[in-house]
């Protein structure tokens, strides 16, 4: 099966300051990578998402890239704010109504 | 448009007591998706219902979890007898089905087992 690695667990950044994000996945058949946002007690939300004919994706202060042949992709947030702390997750798919495969997460804390 | 629904929020029983959870997807949402989260960890799958099929049940331990949408609609997921090691959050989750992807989460079914 799929296994996807989140890279770092935790991240630190002055408010302002831009955070990077890292997974990997196994599987070479994947092709739907969504970045969700949890805050604590909450449910997962969508923040962007890419497929895998997409190198790169942009909403706002949001970005992901996607390399497909090396198997990696990465949530760019600029100009963090505090409301930006939360837990980021990636996660990876064979797409259509399969069932996501997720990393271990990230806990992002913006420090005003 | 409501969200996904999940009740109830927080359940606390003994050990080898029964529990269930309840979720109703997203108006119109074919795929339904049952998670587990544990803490400090994402969101692992237990089963996915294509309407009401079970098209992937391969991570749920049928020894003693089962699962049901038996109108396409609503789902219930049981526990029974309960362990101490099943004290998690249980997320369900739907999507549109026919080629669209986006999954959305309900807020989780918190489970403490004694």
């Amino acid at each position: 099966g799929e296994n996807v690695e989140q890279h770092p667990s935790t991240l630190s950044v002055q408010e302002g300051d831009s955070a990077v994000i890292k997974c990997t996945y196994s599987d070479s058949a994947s092709n739907y990578f969504p970045w969700y946002k949890q805050e604590l007690g909450k449910r997962p939300q969508l923040i962007i998402d890419i497929r895998s004919n997409v190198g790169e994706k942009k909403d706002q202060r949001i970005a992901v890239t996607l390399n497909k042949t090396a198997k990696h992709f990465s949530l760019h947030i600029t100009e963090t704010q505090p409301e930006d702390s939360a837990v980021y997750f990636c996660a990876a798919s064979l797409g259509g109504a399969n069932n996501l495969f997720f990393g271990t997460g990230t806990r992002l804390t913006v420090i005003p | 448009e409501a969200g996904v629904v999940q009740s109830p929020r927080y359940k606390i029983i003994e050990k080898k007591q029964p529990v269930a959870f309840w979720c109703n997807p997203i108006s119109g949402h074919n795929t339904l998706y049952w998670y587990l989260q544990n803490l400090g960890q994402g969101p692992e799958l237990l089963i996915r219902y294509e309407n009401e099929e079970a098209v992937d049940d391969s991570q749920l331990p049928k020894d003693r979890f089962s699962a049901e949408r038996l109108k396409g609609v609503d789902s219930t997921l049981k526990i029974q007898p309960a362990e101490l090691g099943d004290s998690a959050v249980y997320l369900c989750a739907s999507s549109p089905g026919s080629g669209r992807e986006t999954q959305y989460f309900g807020p989780g079914t918190r489970l403490l087992v004694l």
